[in-house]
């Protein structure tokens, strides 16, 4: 089946930091990456879809320039949370998907930010 | 607007007790995916099954069985003869087609298998 990847599994900085993840597919093409975010006892909330190559576009309320998404590659899309802050604490997961599987998105393991 | 509504916040039933999982969704597109994962303590999420909306078929798989009902909009999941292993987040999901494959998630019901 398809793999996503995500590093770091967990980090932990400091606050007016900035952290990046990175989500990648490991043995296909994803024309197509997502950004979810999970507070604790919630449920996933979509924060940004990335196509390769162009623009994220973000769900509403979600600011853009703390969350940098960058789609570079069919491979990788990265997430960087600028000037972290605690309230950015959360599990960060990506979730992948090509054009030969519609509609269905293959998740990564999830990133656990905490910021002191 | 596409919406999942899963009632059960928390289940707990003893162990091979049968237990299901409601799920309710509203959208106004005739084709749609609906989505059952399974998120254990570890956080990773875990796909369970894909229906689309002209598949009204049930389906079972092992000790899993899905219900899915158009007429009443449900999607429900029934796990039976639980086990200790089975307790987990378990989020129903929905992806209305031609939404650039956006997934909407239900808040999700923590089930806990009691032993």
């Amino acid at each position: 089946g398809a793999v996503v990847s995500q590093h770091p599994s967990w980090v932990i900085c400091k606050s007016g930091t900035s952290v990046k993840i990175e989500c990648r597919s490991l043995d296909f093409q994803a024309t197509t990456m997502f950004w979810y975010r999970q507070f604790p006892k919630q449920s996933l909330m979509l924060m940004a879809t990335s196509n390769e190559g162009s623009k994220a576009t973000y769900e509403q309320g979600v600011e853009k320039d703390k969350f940098l998404i960058n789609h570079a590659s069919l491979t990788l899309s990265t997430l960087t949370v600028t000037s972290a802050h605690p309230e950015d604490s959360s599990f960060y997961i990506c979730s992948a998907s090509s054009a030969s599987s519609y509609n269905e998105q293959f998740f990564g393991p999830g990133t656990r930010l905490t910021v002191l | 607007a596409q919406k999942v509504t899963q009632a059960q916040t928390e289940i707990s039933v003893v162990e091979k007790e049968d237990v299901t999982l409601d799920c309710v969704y509203e959208t106004r597109d005739t084709t749609y995916y609906l989505f059952w994962y399974k998120q254990p303590p570890s956080g990773e999420l875990v796909f369970l099954i894909r229906r689309n909306s002209f598949d009204e078929q049930n389906e079972i798989s092992g000790r899993y069985s899905w219900n899915f009902q158009k007429s009443t909009s449900s999607f429900n999941f029934t796990i039976t003869a639980s086990q200790v292993v089975d307790s987990a987040v378990y989020f129903c999901a929905l992806s209305e087609a031609g939404r650039d494959d956006k997934i909407i998630f239900g808040k999700g019901t923590r089930l806990h298998i009691l032993p």
